[in-house]
């Protein structure tokens, strides 16, 4: 059974500081990976998604890389702004279940 | 403007109470989600349907039940078979380009989500 995990579970970082979200998925056969942003009470937003046969998808300030083959996609936000403060959270869509499983999530703050 | 709207955002279920949550979207999306978010963890899968008058179990589908009667609505039912229903509910959609019974994989979108509590 996939199995999504992310490390760390909180991170805190001042404002301006590149920083790296981590994610982990057991089983390689994935049909893509997603990445999301949810604030406190609210749904979740797609930032970036990355099919299988890419590497990696940018969008902005946000670079999200994926290897399939050892079950890693990373976030990287550049310049983080106190805005970018929420929980970021990847899924995986599973070819086996034909779904999508998700991870527990990064919950950032980045302090002005 | 197009998106899935979910109602009511707070709910409370007094206990042998079934309640239900509701779930539109105007994406024009084949396929339907409910997923259930608890503190600290990830979403967990409910119920998920690919077609109207089609629906599969998730990973936690009991004491739930669903009906995909429109393709627009997708409503989930918390039934008093539901020992612990305290959590944050979260329906979602996407699109399915593979035809019947095969999802695609493309982005999944989220509705605001709605709260119940037991009191």
């Amino acid at each position: 059974k996939q199995e999504v995990t992310q490390i760390p579970a909180a991170l805190s970082v001042p404002e301006g500081e590149n920083l790296v979200l981590n994610c982990s998925f057991t089983d390689s056969a994935i049909y893509n990976l997603q990445w999301f942003r949810q604030d406190p009470g609210k749904g979740l937003t797609s930032l970036l998604l990355i099919q299988s046969s890419q590497r990696e998808q940018t969008s902005g300030r946000l670079n999200a890389s994926l290897d399939k083959s050892s079950g890693r996609s990373t976030l990287y936000i550049a310049a983080s702004q106190p805005g970018d403060s929420a929980t970021y959270l990847c899924a995986v869509f599973d070819n086996y279940g034909q779904n999508f499983v998700f991870g527990p999530g990064t919950r950032l703050s980045v302090l002005p | 403007d197009g998106g899935i709207t979910q109602s009511p955002k707070y709910l409370f279920r007094k206990e042998g109470q079934n309640v239900t949550l509701s779930c539109e979207q105007n994406l024009n999306h084949d396929a339907m989600y409910w997923y259930r978010q608890d503190p600290g963890q990830g979403l967990r899968l409910i119920y998920y349907s690919q077609i109207v008058n089609d629906f599969q179990k998730g990973d936690i589908a009991e004491g739930y039940s669903v009906s995909r009667e429109k393709k627009e609505s997708f409503p989930l039912t918390v039934t008093s078979a539901q020992k612990n229903p305290t959590a944050f509910y979260l329906c979602a959609s996407s699109i399915d380009n593979f035809g019947v019974g095969r999802p695609s994989g493309n982005t999944i979108y989220f509705g605001e989500g709605s709260w119940l509590t037991v009191v």
